[in-house]
């Protein structure tokens, strides 16, 4: 099975850091781009970036672009999503998700569980 | 940066129901656009890609067509099931894709 698995929710601190996981199996995880989704409390879906695991090229949606960093160890099949200090409007659900490409069209295929980040003093 | 309008933002609708739903795009993105299904406390599925193609799995009664600026998602008599906010989003912008700000279908 083509799966995306997540690590687990985080409670943090306002200045702690945290690094979440998104392990693929089930397909080569190195010929697909991988994307992370940010979905705050109540609200929509905000493209973040994108990391190419094989050659761990990196793209950044703007308003994301120095506040998180993404990684990949493709040798483990694992992307990463860094936070840094954390804020209050840092909580909410993330995502990562698999892009697809079907006649040069990208999509997202395959989503991860997400991971809830709940930060308070 | 292209913005991606969704119309209405919400909807009530009731089984058996054809429901369509907009999407404009800020600028032309020929037909780079997909859509999603999200349910409540679940991560989104993909429903259609490149505007109209739909995804294997996904059941005939969900349709996409729309090419430029003007883009539609139709379920043609709607589940259960379907009961869900729907996303679309493009796909132009070289690995930077936004989405729509969501639909919200809810039971009448």
């Amino acid at each position: 099975e083509v799966q995306l698995v997540q690590s687990g929710a985080e409670a943090k601190k306002p200045g702690e850091s945290l690094k979440i996981s998104c392990k693929g199996s089930g397909y080569n995880f190195m010929n697909y781009w991988i994307a992370w989704v940010r979905q705050m409390p109540g609200k929509g879906l905000e493209w973040m970036g994108v990391i190419h695991p094989d050659d761990s090229d990196i793209r950044y949606s703007p308003p994301f672009q120095g506040q998180v960093t993404i990684s990949a160890d493709k040798y483990i099949r694992t992307a990463y999503l860094q936070l840094s200090s954390l804020e209050a409007s840092d909580s909410g659900m993330y995502y990562c998700a698999r892009l697809q490409t079907i006649r040069g069209y990208y999509s997202m295929d395959i989503w991860g569980q997400g991971t809830t980040v709940t930060v308070s003093s | 940066d292209i913005q991606m309008t969704q119309s209405p933002s919400s909807l009530s609708a009731s089984v058996g129901d054809r429901v369509t739903i907009t999407c404009r795009a800020s600028q032309r993105i020929w037909n780079f656009l997909n859509w999603y299904q999200q349910k409540p406390g679940k991560a989104p599925s993909l429903l259609i890609y490149a505007a109209s193609s739909l995804q294997s799995g996904v059941p005939s009664r969900f349709s996409g067509s729309g090419s430029g600026t003007d883009f539609t998602l139709t379920i043609s008599s709607l589940q259960p099931e379907d009961f869900a906010t729907y996303y679309c989003q493009q796909t132009y912008t070289t690995l930077m894709y936004t989405f729509g700000q969501g639909t919200k279908l809810e039971i009448k």
